[in-house]
């Protein structure tokens, strides 16, 4: 993997409901793993700066997961609301630089009432 | 206390016109980075700065884009003879120091519209 991948790259949850996504990131030369909420109309806003491989981190009711070997992040919400509805974004520095930080393209979650 | 402020909020300008968007960060806040998001796109890196200096410009399309930091906080991002793929979401952050580790705080972006 040689960018920062999401998926999927839109979501629908009914209200209640629990549910994920998945980010992936180069795994050589990692540094850190980054997740943004970006609400429309404002801006985006951090959620969890994550480092160690293993590392589980939790807000609320939103919560990610690390692993630094396989190259991937998970993201969850447990019992979804509408204030949920936001772009989740994930971003991870690269090509060598611990500054330079390469975004996913996001995973567009909509909460049905 | 005041988060990342970006002026202005929208621009539209003609193709060929320079334009100068303006971020000011956080206080005290030493590391500054621009970005540029397109529909459907996460943020792309363009610039970013330690204090004055330019630490790493990779990330501007081209010699049409520069960006200032004269004073170690505000920072304006300038755009020469604008094109229409110049179009594009401004995205302005900035940390409390460079470092993979430290969360970055954005501003609410400029909306840059090349007619």
């Amino acid at each position: 993997i040689l960018n920062v991948e999401q998926s999927p790259q839109s979501l629908h949850v009914q209200e209640g409901d629990s549910t994920n996504f998945t980010c992936s990131f180069p795994s050589s030369n990692f540094y850190a793993l980054h997740w943004y909420r970006w609400e429309t109309a404002k801006s985006p806003e951090a959620l969890f700066v994550m480092t160690l491989n293993g590392d589980e981190k939790k807000k609320g009711r939103i919560s990610a997961t690390l692993n630094t070997k396989e190259g991937y992040s998970y993201l969850y919400i447990k019992g979804s609301q509408p204030e949920d509805s936001a772009t989740y974004l994930c971003a991870s520095p690269s090509g060598g630089s611990a500054s330079k930080i390469i975004f996913g393209s996001g995973t567009r979650l909509s909460i049905r009432p | 206390g005041a988060g990342v402020s970006q002026t202005p909020s929208n621009k539209v300008t003609e193709k060929g016109k320079y334009v100068e968007l303006r971020c000011d960060p956080i206080s005290g806040h030493t590391a500054l980075y621009w970005y540029r998001q397109s529909l459907g796109q996460g943020p792309e890196f363009l610039i970013y700065f330690q204090g004055t200096g330019a630490a790493d410009d990779s990330g501007l399309p081209n010699d049409r884009f520069f960006a200032v930091r004269p004073e170690g906080s505000v920072s304006t991002l300038k755009i020469q003879r604008t094109e229409r793929g110049d179009s594009a979401v401004y995205l302005c952050a900035s940390s409390l120091t460079v470092g993979e580790s430290y969360e970055q705080y954005f501003g609410p972006g400029t909306r840059l519209t090349v007619t």
